[in-house]
């Protein structure tokens, strides 16, 4: 069965600086998402892509993230000047497009901030 | 007063008990509601989704939604340890949806 893949599955940084976290989303769907989850908390919606832009961002989504699809698999998440509070399981997911809700994600990737 | 609620648990059941899971809402604008499982360091895994009142069956699964009462329900028959993990409820009224925390489910041999 297809699946979203995502890398690296951990990664650890250094407060200040910029991470890329990197999906690669199930080739037929045509829309892409980026969830975070903080340790103990629910998974919370940072940005949905679709047709090479965003279509919609949440209040966690400010100037210090940034997507991009540079290919036609990849899907990225940069999030510039780290902070301590970034730490948390980054998970990606796509979904076909045929207006049924059921997203697919992938297993994370799981960022610490030191 | 939260969007979505959802006790985490822990749950714990022996073998081959019927589960119950809950989540109770508040935004009567939610149109679709569904349930992900959660293994331990993997991503939330999609089991079922319904659009309407009333009960969605699937093997061992049933998803129940009770949108007068703002009410939905996941029950396990026949559970395994197998299904030991976390399940999200997660539910919208767009293509966004709004997670529950999270019950933490173990089933016990």
């Amino acid at each position: 069965e297809p699946e979203v893949t995502q890398t690296p599955s951990h990664q650890v940084t250094q407060m200040g600086q910029e991470v890329i976290l990197r999906c690669v989303p199930i080739s037929n769907h045509l829309y892409f998402y980026w969830y975070r989850q903080i340790l103990g908390q629910k998974v919370e919606f940072l940005v949905s892509f679709y047709n090479n832009e965003i279509s919609e961002k949440s209040e966690i989504f400010d100037d210090q993230f940034s997507v991009e699809r540079p290919d036609g698999s990849n899907f990225t998440l940069k999030i510039r000047s780290t902070k301590l509070e970034d730490s948390a399981m980054y998970f990606c997911a796509s979904s076909d497009g045929s207006g049924q809700p059921a997203q697919h994600f992938g297993d994370g990737t799981r960022l610490s901030i030191l | 007063q939260k969007e979505v609620e959802q006790d985490p648990g822990p749950l714990s059941v022996p073998e081959g008990a019927i589960v119950s899971l809950n989540c109770t809402y508040s935004n009567s604008a939610f149109q679709y509601f569904m349930w992900y499982r959660q293994y331990s360091r993997k991503g939330p895994e999609l089991l079922m989704y319904t659009y309407s009142s009333g009960n969605k069956e699937d093997g061992r699964f049933t998803a129940q939604v009770d949108k007068s009462s703002k009410y939905i329900s996941l029950f396990i028959r026949d559970s395994q340890p197998s299904d030991s993990a976390t399940y999200l409820c997660a539910m919208g009224g767009s293509y966004i949806p709004t997670f529950g925390r999270g019950t933490s489910l173990i089933v016990h041999p």
